[in-house]
């Protein structure tokens, strides 16, 4: 079936540098794309997204790749800091409203 | 905070319980959703409410019950759930179901962190 996963189930980086998240889909028809943080105790929180006409996007210290060419989403965090340690989740939306297919996630842990 | 609260945070229970999940959103939003978050899993869409109505239930087990009394609240009946029912559960709202390629942004709760022995 369709999915949605992630290339590391871990990442560790030092407080400064930058990160570099990878997510990988399958379904050519997704046009809506989202990465969520969560903390621990927390749930998902939006971070950004981008739509398939796009391929780039970027916000206060993030930006989102995507190369639809290859299927492939990324989202970096420039200057890291240890609040950014959480989860990261990338999730698709294929264009049917509310349904999102999530990926499994990537834990990001910011050393000093 | 999101404004969007549950209780309890963390719930034991036996597999011959019953028990309820609470979410009450403080937003004013239209949609209300259930997920399942498990170990080593992706997010899991249970249930979806729109204006107190369900729009979908993602197979899930007659086990889950869902109630939406209003567009503000909603909760998930829990009986004679399995050890595999273990995870956590998040409920989400938005400001509506965001149909015909318009995606409404989800906001989560903290999610209940639920163990069946």
């Amino acid at each position: 079936g369709e999915s949605v996963g992630l290339h590391l189930p871990t990442l560790s980086v030092q407080e400064g540098d930058n990160s570099i998240i990878n997510c990988a889909y399958s379904n050519s028809a997704s046009d809506y794309f989202i990465w969520y943080k969560q903390e621990s105790g927390k749930g998902p929180q939006f971070i950004i997204d981008i739509r398939s006409n796009m391929d780039k996007r970027q916000g206060q210290r993030v930006t989102v790749l995507l190369n639809k060419t290859v299927k492939h989403l990324s989202l970096q965090i420039a200057a890291t800091q240890p609040g950014d340690s959480a989860v990261y989740f990338c999730a698709e939306n294929n264009g049917s409203g509310y349904a999102l297919n999530f990926g499994k996630g990537t834990s990001l842990l910011v050393t000093p | 905070e999101t404004g969007v609260t549950q209780t309890p945070r963390h719930l034991v229970m036996g597999m011959t319980n019953k028990k309820s999940l609470k979410c009450e959103q403080h937003l004013g939003h239209n949609a209300m959703y259930w997920y399942k978050q498990s170990a080593k899993k992706p997010l899991e869409l249970m249930f979806v409410y729109s204006l107190e109505e369900r729009v979908e239930n993602n197979s899930v087990p007659s086990r889950f019950s869902p109630e939406c009394p209003n567009s503000s609240h909603l909760f998930l009946h829990l009986h004679t759930l399995q050890p595999e029912d273990s995870a956590l559960y998040l409920c989400a709202s938005s400001q509506d179901l965001g149909r015909g390629g318009a995606y409404n942004e989800q906001f989560f709760g903290p999610g209940t962190r639920l163990t069946v022995l």
